[in-house]
């Protein structure tokens, strides 16, 4: 597709279960980011990858969230073990490129919503 | 550390009127990049516009301006004419080019509501 595609829309999970988020960036974007947004707030920077390289994961709240993005394309979230405090919408974006003095606008997926009961 | 200000939490205005978002940035950076985006209620970030530090020339796009005054690190939004289409929560936006990241650092946001 044109924009960036995340799935699933909506996640619901029992305390303590693993859940795996997908993020399907805009063919060629180099630079991908996962954010996390909690209700009625700004999204939070998670983590950010330029192509297969995590450059950054200095935003992950814990051990028990993990990125990957092996191919340099599609990148998945797992968090382990959730946690209540980890309702939010997640939100993945992708840029065209990464350079020093320019900034590419990000842009963003529709978000996947989780909840944890 | 970067910090992002949106001082208005919510705002209600009647169709047609104008309106203003109003957004305060902190960086230490001499070089940076502000953003507006929108969120509609189907939750996807649109992007509106991207300035950078040195580019104080004030813009306008339809019925969207923006007004940035690095003297008083602010960067406020207004819609003219506004419609109900409108109706979204804004945020505020900024990114600095040091570091490994080029991530985007939010305001709170604001959730405008334009009443028919």
């Amino acid at each position: 597709g044109a924009g960036v595609s995340q799935s699933p829309r909506y996640k619901v999970a029992k305390r303590g279960q693993d859940v795996a988020l997908r993020c399907d960036p805009i063919s060629g974007h180099v630079s991908l980011f996962w954010y996390q947004q909690a209700l009625g707030q700004g999204p939070e920077f998670l983590t950010y990858f330029q192509n297969e390289a995590q450059l950054d994961k200095s935003g992950l709240p814990s051990d028990r969230f993990f990125a990957e993005r092996p191919e340099g394309s599609v990148s998945t979230l797992k968090i382990q073990r959730t946690q209540q405090e980890d309702s939010a919408v997640y939100l993945c974006a992708s840029s065209s490129r990464q350079a020093i003095s320019s900034n590419q606008p990000q842009h963003f997926g529709d978000g996947t919503r989780l909840s944890i009961l | 550390a970067q910090k992002v200000t949106q001082a208005q939490t919510e705002i209600s205005v009647v169709e047609k009127e104008d309106v203003t978002l109003d957004c305060v940035y902190e960086t230490r950076d001499t070089t940076y990049y502000l953003f507006w985006y929108k969120q509609p209620p189907s939750g996807e970030l649109v992007f509106l516009i991207r300035r950078n530090s040195f580019d104080e020339q004030n813009e306008i796009s339809g019925r969207y301006s923006w007004n940035f005054q690095k003297s008083t690190s602010s960067f406020n939004f207004t819609i003219t004419a506004s419609q109900v289409v409108d109706s979204a929560v804004y945020f505020c936006a900024l990114s600095s080019p040091s570091g490994s990241a080029r991530q985007l650092t939010f305001g709170s946001g604001t959730q405008l509501t334009v009443l028919p």
